[in-house]
């Protein structure tokens, strides 16, 4: 079955301590993204891939980052994660092409105390 | 700068009723256009793109949406709601040539039996 996957869906965490979540899709696409939704902002997006080793800020990357070493995974990294952090995160994918259709992961929610 | 705009934050209708949900949007150069819907608890699935060519764009589900370049518009209709279609639903655009996307805040759909 086609998907994207991401660990964990939810997480709690205190202030500073880094964290990975991680992001995997198994339909061999070349770009992959990364979003946050917040209520009343809708989604923003964080980092995006056009394919290995090739990453690009989008809208809100401070305090994140990211790496492409393989084509199927792409993890979030929060080195010190902070409360304005707490949000609900979600991994997307696209095959590079006219569209870009993404397909989402599940989301983590992710809170920070 | 490019965005979106989803002016309605929620939009009730009854079943059986035809249901719009508007977007409009600000990009440089030809916009490519996206509609997707999520569900409690999931993440995005995608409905419908405007690329080129009809400006009218039919989806899952029986959506379609309608591409209008002079008042920078995209609206999603569909002539009967169901009660199944209650989802929040968001609207988002990348510009011709560009990587990154945009995303409205989204609009909260309830359809009422």
């Amino acid at each position: 079955e086609a998907q994207v996957t991401q660990n964990p869906r939810y997480l709690i965490t205190v202030t500073g301590k880094k964290l990975t979540v991680t992001c995997s899709q198994n339909m061999n696409h070349e770009y992959m993204s990364w979003y946050r939704q917040d209520p009343g902002l809708g989604l923003r997006q964080i980092y995006y891939s056009m394919n290995v080793e090739v990453t690009d800020k989008g809208d809100v990357p401070e305090g994140y980052k990211v790496s492409r070493k393989e084509k199927r995974n792409f993890p979030l990294i929060l080195e010190s994660p902070s409360p304005n952090q707490t949000s609900l995160y979600f991994c997307a994918s696209a095959a590079r092409g006219v569209s870009y259709e993404q397909y989402f992961g599940p989301g983590t929610r992710l809170t920070v105390t | 700068a490019q965005s979106v705009a989803q002016p309605e934050d929620q939009v009730n209708v009854a079943e059986g009723n035809p249901l719009t949900v508007k977007c409009t949007y600000s990009v440089s150069g030809n916009p490519y256009l996206f509609w997707y819907v999520q569900y409690p608890n999931r993440g995005l699935q995608f409905l419908l793109k405007y690329i080129t060519g009809d400006n009218l764009v039919k989806g899952s589900y029986g959506f379609e949406a309608e591409f209008n370049k002079s008042q920078t518009s995209f609206h999603l209709k569909k002539p009967s709601a169901l009660v199944s279609d209650s989802a929040l639903y968001f609207c988002a655009v990348r510009a011709e040539g560009g990587n990154q996307f945009y995303f409205g805040t989204g609009t909260s759909l309830t359809v009422i039996p």
